[in-house]
């Protein structure tokens, strides 16, 4: 089955920095791959997904790049705020039935003001 | 939309107890999927139905957890008896099909003593 790693488990950045969470996965196959946002105390909401017929994609200051030759896709924030501070999971999962959509282990992602 | 419902938020129960959750996805939703997730960890799959059928329940643990979706519409999942690594929040989402935005519900958590 499809094994998604994720880093770094945390990330501390100052205010109005960019950061940067990097995911790889196993399964060649997978081609959807979504990145959910969870508050503390709260359910995971999408923020962001691309599909492997694209290498990026943009909205407003989040970004995700995919590299499929590699097997990694990473979440790019830019000018942070601290409503940023929040633990990201990246996911992946292929269209095909039967797939599973696989979760990352967590980003906790500290914005310091 | 209304969003994904599910109950009850917080359930305390006894090793060796028997317990069950309930979720009713967002309407129209064929796609609907158990998470486990442990604190500090990504959402695990238990169980993912397409319509009232399995697709994948690979990594549900059988001697113990069940799942049905009657009529493809609400699930209820059930531990009988619960273990102290139960302990964890239950999160139900639904997607209108496989391979697109999976939407959260708040989750049960579930304290096992």
């Amino acid at each position: 089955g499809e094994n998604v790693e994720q880093h770094p488990s945390t990330l501390s950045v100052q205010e109005g920095d960019s950061a940067v969470i990097k995911c790889t996965y196993s399964d060649s196959a997978s081609n959807y791959f979504p990145w959910y946002k969870q508050e503390l105390g709260k359910r995971p909401q999408l923020i962001i997904d691309i599909r492997s017929n694209v290498g990026e994609k943009k909205d407003q200051r989040i970004a995700v790049t995919l590299n499929k030759t590699a097997k990694h896709f990473s979440l790019h924030i830019t000018e942070t705020q601290p409503e940023d501070s929040a633990v990201y999971f990246c996911a992946a999962s292929r269209e095909t039935s039967g797939s599973r959509l696989t979760f990352g282990e967590g980003t906790q992602l500290t914005v310091n003001p | 939309e209304a969003g994904v419902a599910q109950s009850p938020r917080y359930k305390i129960i006894e090793k060796r107890q028997s317990v069950a959750f309930w979720c009713n996805p967002i309407s129209g939703h064929a796609t609907l999927y158990w998470y486990q997730q442990i604190l500090g960890q990504g959402p695990k799959l238990l169980i993912q139905f397409q319509n009232n059928g399995v697709v994948d329940d690979s990594q549900l643990p059988k001697d113990r957890f069940s799942a049905e979706r009657l009529k493809g519409v609400d699930s209820t999942l059930k531990i009988q008896p619960a273990k102290l690594e139960d302990s964890a929040v239950y999160l139900c989402a639904s997607s209108v099909i496989r391979n697109t935005e999976a939407f959260f519900g708040q989750g049960t958590r579930l304290t096992v003593v």
